[in-house]
This record gives C-alpha cells, sequence and structure tokens, in this order.
C-alpha cells in the first residue's frame, strides 16, 4: 500500500523557514517523480513544485522560486520542501503527492503551515 | 484566478448525470493531457481520472472524462450522495513550465 506521510508544519513567522519532509512506503520510491502541492485555508490546489525520480531536474512555480528547495533522498525514500523568506500567503497545507511527470496519482495526508505575526 | 477555469459550483439529485466543465488554452490542455481530482470533505485529494479519460483502479465507472480542443468535461452518472466533494482539473502548462489547476468545483448531491 502507498502510504506518503508528511511533517514538519507549524507556526512561523514572516521571514522565517521552515523545512517539510514526507516519508514514502509501499512503493520503489527511486522510480518516481515526487511533488508538493499546497491548498490554502478555503481555497483550491496549487502546485508547488516537484522533482524527477533521480533528482536531476526539478520544477516550481514562480511564486516559490528562490525561496522554496526541493530535494530528496531515494536511500531514505524520502521527499523534503525547505522553505525560506515566508509570507503569509504561503499559509497553506502542504501535500506530498507520487507524481508530477503525468499525473498525481497519490497524496499524503497534508501538513499545515501558518506563516503569521 | 486560476489558469484553467471551472465552475464554482454544481449540483444534482441522486441519480441525476450532472457535468464539470474545465477551461483551458493552447499550452495547457489544448496540448496536453487532463487530470481530474476529487476531495471528499476534510480529506486530501485524491486522483479520479487521468490523460482525460482513464479511470484509476477502485473508481467507479459512473464517472467519465472527456477533451476536446482547449475544454475538458468531468461526467458522473448516476449521482450519489458520496458524490459530495470538491472536483479539480489539472494539466501540465508548456507556457508556465507547471502545473496548473482550476479553481475546483464544489458539487452538492440535493
Amino acid at each position: 500500500e502507498v502510504q506518503l506521510v508528511e511533517s514538519g508544519g507549524g507556526f512561523v513567522q514572516p521571514g522565517g523557514s521552515l523545512s517539510l519532509s514526507c516519508a514514502a512506503s509501499g512503493f520503489s520510491f527511486s522510480n518516481y517523480y515526487m511533488s508538493w502541492v499546497r491548498q490554502a485555508p478555503g481555497e483550491g490546489l496549487e502546485w508547488v513544485a516537484n522533482i524527477k525520480h533521480d533528482g536531476s531536474e526539478k520544477y516550481y512555480v514562480d511564486s516559490v522560486k528562490g525561496r522554496f528547495t526541493v530535494s530528496r533522498d531515494n536511500a531514505k525514500n524520502s521527499l523534503y520542501l525547505q522553505m525560506n523568506s515566508l509570507r503569509a500567503d504561503d499559509t497553506a497545507v502542504y501535500y506530498c503527492a507520487r507524481g508530477g511527470a503525468t499525473k498525481f496519482a497519490y497524496w499524503g495526508q497534508g501538513t499545515l503551515v501558518t506563516v503569521s505575526s | 484566478q486560476s489558469v484553467l477555469t471551472q465552475p464554482p459550483s454544481a449540483s444534482g439529485t441522486p441519480g441525476q448525470r450532472v457535468t464539470i466543465s474545465c477551461s483551458g488554452s493552447s499550452s495547457n490542455i489544448g496540448s496536453k493531457t487532463v487530470n481530474w481530482y476529487q476531495q471528499l470533505p476534510g480529506t486530501a485529494p485524491k486522483l479520479l481520472m487521468y490523460d482525460n479519460n482513464q479511470r484509476p483502479s477502485g473508481v467507479p465507472d459512473r464517472f467519465s472524462g472527456s477533451k476536446s480542443g482547449t475544454s475538458a468535461s468531468l461526467a458522473i452518472s448516476g449521482l450519489q450522495s458520496e458524490d459530495e466533494a470538491d472536483y479539480y482539473c489539472s494539466a501540465w502548462d508548456d507556457s508556465l513550465n507547471g502545473w496548473v489547476f482550476g479553481g475546483g468545483t464544489k458539487l452538492t448531491v440535493l
């Protein structure tokens, strides 16, 4: 069974940093693109970033370029999102998703990030 | 303002057929396949339809998808109360070099 478990969310002040993790199991992690998708409270879905199976290619939505960094550790079956210079409009539930080349086939339960003073 | 345009709401009675539209442009739906996601209240999204009209294992055949030009549609026949959810369309956008979503359609079963 595919499982994706996010962690690392929390409360942070504007300008601060936070690091999210996603632990994957139930599939061959190193064979898949992985992605982060977020959802602001009461709003729709927004793709944030994805990373190729070997980490050689990374893509970001314009609003996070230069502030967020996606990475992965295939030996640990883990996906990461380092978020710097956080802004109030980064407040959202962040979902880890398997895929990103053609579709988001599986999603984690999400972790809430709140940016507020 | 979402890149893909969906109606904010849709509704139907049990047993009815409802359709949700998704409009895009040549850089996304016009040249790429469309995926649909279902988000039940308080839960994470789930892949409902991929490659325009392919259902993942476990998705009932009451759900169907189609695409024509720069628009796509999700149809739900034999509407059931458990279909009450938010539905999102999505596609890769070549101009933005990223994934885009519709704003979501809240389906209410009356």
